[in-house]
């Protein structure tokens, strides 16, 4: 089966800290992995895409690794600010048009 | 990328009654779009993918009697919640997807729509 988690599932750190969000798969055939960033009551926005080819992606503060072999992604936030609180959502696509949800860590940063 | 709105953005209804929600995507014309299912502090659940001028394809567990999909144009879907009851109160979710070709087609979420059965 096809599983998608996420640790930690919630994380509350002070502004200015450098953050990891971990990502894992159980089946490493993956075609692609795509980062979302959902804020309460809202829909989704995507961050960051990376394609099985690629081992990162870099966009601002945001950076998202990829090791396929180990199943494994994280997002690198870098200096948080308070705006940068959110659920952060991992997604993965097989070789279909289907999307697989991680569980999703929500995160809070505080002033 | 693509802008796609729902309607309502939030609904509360009664027990027994039937709820719409449309997905539009304003600029794209959209061949296939998505109908997610969100519980509170829970994972995005894939419900079913709407496709234009044919029926919807249902995941495992979804009862396609009780959530009816039309997707009549390429710029329009629905999702009607039939008979509601308490445990439908969720928050609903459309996406579709944007074909930039190769692995970087990407799919473009509405803002959701939350429902509450009393």
């Amino acid at each position: 089966k096809q599983e998608v988690t996420q640790i930690p599932a919630a994380l509350s750190v002070p502004e200015g800290e450098n953050l990891v969000l971990n990502c894992s798969f159980t089946d490493s055939a993956i075609y692609n992995l795509q980062w979302f960033r959902q804020d309460p009551g809202k829909g989704l926005t995507s961050l960051l895409l990376i394609q099985s080819s690629q081992r990162e992606q870099t966009s601002g503060r945001l950076n998202a690794s990829l090791d396929k072999s180990s199943g494994r992604s994280t997002l690198y936030i870098a200096a948080s600010q308070p705006g940068d609180s959110a659920t952060y959502l991992c997604a993965v696509r097989y070789n279909t048009d289907k999307l697989i949800f991680g569980t999703g860590t929500r995160l809070q940063v505080f002033p | 990328g693509a802008v796609v709105s729902q309607h309502p953005s939030w609904v509360i209804c009664k027990s027994g009654t039937s709820v719409k929600i449309e997905c539009r995507s304003l600029d794209f014309q959209a061949t296939t779009m998505f109908w997610y299912r969100q519980f509170p502090k829970q994972s995005l659940m894939l419900m079913a993918t709407s496709n234009e001028g044919s029926k919807a394809t249902y995941e495992q567990g979804v009862e396609k009697d009780k959530f009816l999909i039309n997707h009549a144009s390429l710029t329009l879907s629905t999702l009607t919640v039939t008979s509601a009851h308490p445990e439908d109160s969720s928050f609903y979710i459309c996406a579709l997807w944007i074909f930039a070709g190769g692995s970087t087609d990407t799919q473009y979420f509405g803002p959701g729509t939350r429902l509450t059965v009393l």
